[in-house]
């Protein structure tokens, strides 16, 4: 099992242009999360998806669109990119849970994203 | 409004002695906290986690205490070793009631163990 997996790794976008980081995982989790991490700060959640189809935001969505058509899959789209999305971008995913059940949330490895 | 803080940024513990790492949490409807590890250049990775049914946690050297009245938990670790240098986050979910919900995350401490 690979995990959560997020391409790419590092980028740089100029002011204004747009792009999609990908997230994938290989567990069969129907919950996917997307969060960013501002230097000295916690993470904070942009989107989340409990399954294929169904998408909500979380606290900081404005300036981002997700869509989840396959449970592996769950991309995060930049339209026009601002220097206040400068940040790295973690993307998790976890199983349905339940009373007895876990509530673990497995990370990929992040991507660190300096919009200029 | 923060509704999952940690106070310290940082704590330094000389290797062998016990690590402490704090965290409150305001919003009463959390009912489930977790501890998560960051290494640089990595994702967060699960460490240990306790429900509100419980009061303390234990998964070899690290145990999770809940003080639900003072809306309090905190994390030892014992003893510590270079290895735990890290970030710690604390977070905080509803979902033992509302099922499967998003974790609210702490700020983070950074834990260094000092050889």
């Amino acid at each position: 099992n690979a995990g959560v997996t997020q391409t790419p790794k590092f980028r740089i976008l100029k002011i204004g242009q747009s792009m999609t980081l990908q997230c994938t995982q290989d567990m069969n989790h129907n919950y996917m999360y997307w969060y960013r991490q501002d230097p000295g700060m916690g993470l904070k959640l942009i989107y989340y998806s409990v399954g294929a189809g169904i998408t909500d935001k979380g606290e900081v969505p404005n300036g981002y669109n997700v869509s989840r058509s396959t449970t592996e899959d769950f991309p995060l789209r930049l339209e026009l990119a601002a220097p206040s999305q400068t940040s790295v971008y973690f993307c998790a995913s976890s199983s349905s849970g339940g009373f007895r059940g876990s509530y673990e949330q497995y990370f990929g490895p992040g991507t660190r994203l300096t919009v200029t | 409004d923060q509704q999952v803080k940690q106070n310290s940024p940082s704590l330094s513990v000389q290797e062998g002695r016990i690590s402490i790492l704090n965290c409150d949490y305001t919003n009463s409807m959390f009912d489930y906290f977790l501890w998560y590890k960051k290494y640089p250049a990595e994702g967060p990775t699960f460490l240990i986690s306790i429900s509100s049914i419980k009061d303390k946690n234990e998964d070899g050297r690290f145990t999770v205490f809940l003080n639900k009245s003072a809306k309090h938990l905190s994390l030892h670790i014992v003893p510590s070793q270079p290895g735990d240098s890290a970030v710690y986050f604390c977070a905080a979910s509803g979902g033992l009631i509302s099922g499967n919900t998003p974790l609210v995350f702490g700020k983070g401490t950074r834990l260094s163990v000092i050889a």
